[in-house]
């Protein structure tokens, strides 16, 4: 079984529904993020935790809510999804070692079309 | 601002050939740099990274040498396989962001056998 799982996997959903992906990890980090991948943009950052009552926004956080429920688990809400934000998004988990490693361990990643 | 430019894909080659994808960036503070893969299907994964000037991070063949005076990571690998057909990504976090990465854009790279 994968360390970081996010599901579901593939979604298409209709404007102004709202969504949730979840995203669940056994490695026992206490980091977790959220990321958006669209074409030639790289990866941008949506929200990111550091422990279970941390939460905080990152550089594309408008329209976007995350709920961190344990430690192992990091959910990612689209309250009223829109087209422009179709897009691939990944959840990716840390450990703080005392050192800046710069590891992040991704999930496979969940596919949202919004139509 | 922190930000990093990749060379744009996709880059194509035929199979052991020499791979360069170059990667230039602007950072507050000393960088940490990083380039992650992602094959088909997958999430990304850590390919190789370098913590300070003139280190070389090295792993499955290919390498990067962290070049302060000309603010460069660009990656290398001496001769290609078909499996190495993948997204790489340049990245790089700054001193006490821990693992706050900013990524490139990504290039494709296909190599045909």
């Amino acid at each position: 079984d994968a360390d970081v799982t996010q599901t579901p996997r593939n979604r298409i959903t209709k404007t102004g529904k709202r969504i949730m992906l979840e995203c669940s990890q056994t490695k026992g980090h206490d980091r977790m993020y959220w990321y958006r991948q669209d074409p030639g943009l790289g990866l941008r950052l949506i929200y990111y935790s550091f422990d279970v009552k941390d939460i905080n926004k990152g550089e594309i956080s408008d329209g976007y809510s995350v709920s961190r429920q344990a430690q192992a688990k990091f959910s990612l809400s689209l309250e009223s999804a829109i087209p422009n934000q179709t897009a691939l998004y990944f959840c990716a988990t840390s450990d703080w070692g005392g050192t800046n490693t710069g590891e992040l361990f991704f999930g496979e990643g969940s596919r949202l079309t919004v139509l | 601002g922190n930000s990093v430019t990749q060379m744009e894909g996709p880059v194509t080659l035929s199979e052991e050939a020499f791979l360069t994808i170059n990667c230039t960036y602007t950072a507050t503070g000393y960088p940490s740099l990083f380039w992650y893969v992602q094959y088909p299907g997958e999430g990304l994964q850590l390919l190789l990274k370098a913590t300070k000037a003139d280190d070389k991070g090295s792993n499955k063949g290919f390498e990067a040498t962290y070049r302060k005076e000309t603010t460069s990571f660009h990656l290398e690998k001496g001769s290609v396989q078909v499996s190495d057909s993948a997204v790489y990504f340049c990245a790089l976090s700054v001193g006490n962001a821990g693992n706050m990465l900013t990524f490139g854009g990504g290039t494709r790279l296909m190599v045909k056998p």
